[in-house]
């Protein structure tokens, strides 16, 4: 079974801070993506990476970049926390190409305070 | 790029009642519609999928249909039950890179 793990379940961070938020993925997938799910606003996509070091923006990057040194492993930066930056964070993987469902890992609820 | 539309954002059913969730989507080369579950405090699920080559699909209660002319395919749930209560997120699949983009999600609340 294919596992996601994001590296802390809740994090909070002081405005103006650097913040990263850390995926795994154990399942040699090639592509993966960051979500942000607010209220009414379902799942956003921020950014995702199809290969090694390569990355897309997705819907809503301002404010953040993201590091994809290893296959396994994908990480959001926010470069300098903003109040409006707080939300749940969902990484998700997808082995082969698009016709195959995402592999959601469990979130970070990010509070910027 | 690609905009998914879902409707309605909350659903209220007696339980042993049919549920249906609809979306739309802007982009015509979109080729792959899944269909997740998301319970409270957890991660969204995969709970059924269907491919631009097919116009339905169904897995014990649970059925999806795609219209492609219209560009907008549904979610069924038949004879819901209790455990059936969750967020439900309509995606579709376009572009070179194979952007998944979501709707906003139904809220469905199955009542005993």
């Amino acid at each position: 079974d294919v596992k996601v793990t994001q590296s802390s379940r809740y994090l909070v961070k002081r405005t103006g801070e650097k913040v990263f938020l850390e995926c795994v993925q154990d399942m040699d997938h090639e592509n993966m993506f960051w979500y942000r799910q607010d209220p009414g606003l379902g799942l956003r996509l921020i950014y995702f990476s199809y290969d090694v070091k390569m990355k897309e923006k997705g819907d809503i990057p301002e404010g953040y970049s993201v590091s994809r040194e290893k296959k396994e492993r994908f990480s959001l930066i926010l470069e300098s926390a903003s109040t409006n930056q707080t939300s749940m964070y969902l990484c998700a993987s997808r082995g082969g190409w698009g016709n195959s469902p995402l592999h959601f890992g469990n979130g970070t609820r990010l509070t910027v305070t | 790029g690609e905009n998914v539309e879902q409707h309605p954002s909350t659903l209220s059913v007696q339980e042993g009642d049919s549920a249906v969730i609809k979306c739309t989507y802007s982009d015509s080369a979109s080729n792959y519609f899944p269909w997740y579950k998301q319970e409270l405090g957890k991660r969204p699920q995969l709970i059924i999928d269907i491919r631009s080559n097919v116009g339905e699909k169904k897995d014990q209660r649970i059925a999806v249909t795609l219209n492609k002319t219209a560009k907008h395919f549904s979610l069924h749930i038949t004879e819901t039950q209790p455990e059936d209560s969750a967020v439900y997120f309509c995606a579709a699949t376009s572009g070179g890179y194979q952007k998944v983009t979501f709707g906003i999600g139904t809220k469905l609340q199955v009542i005993p």
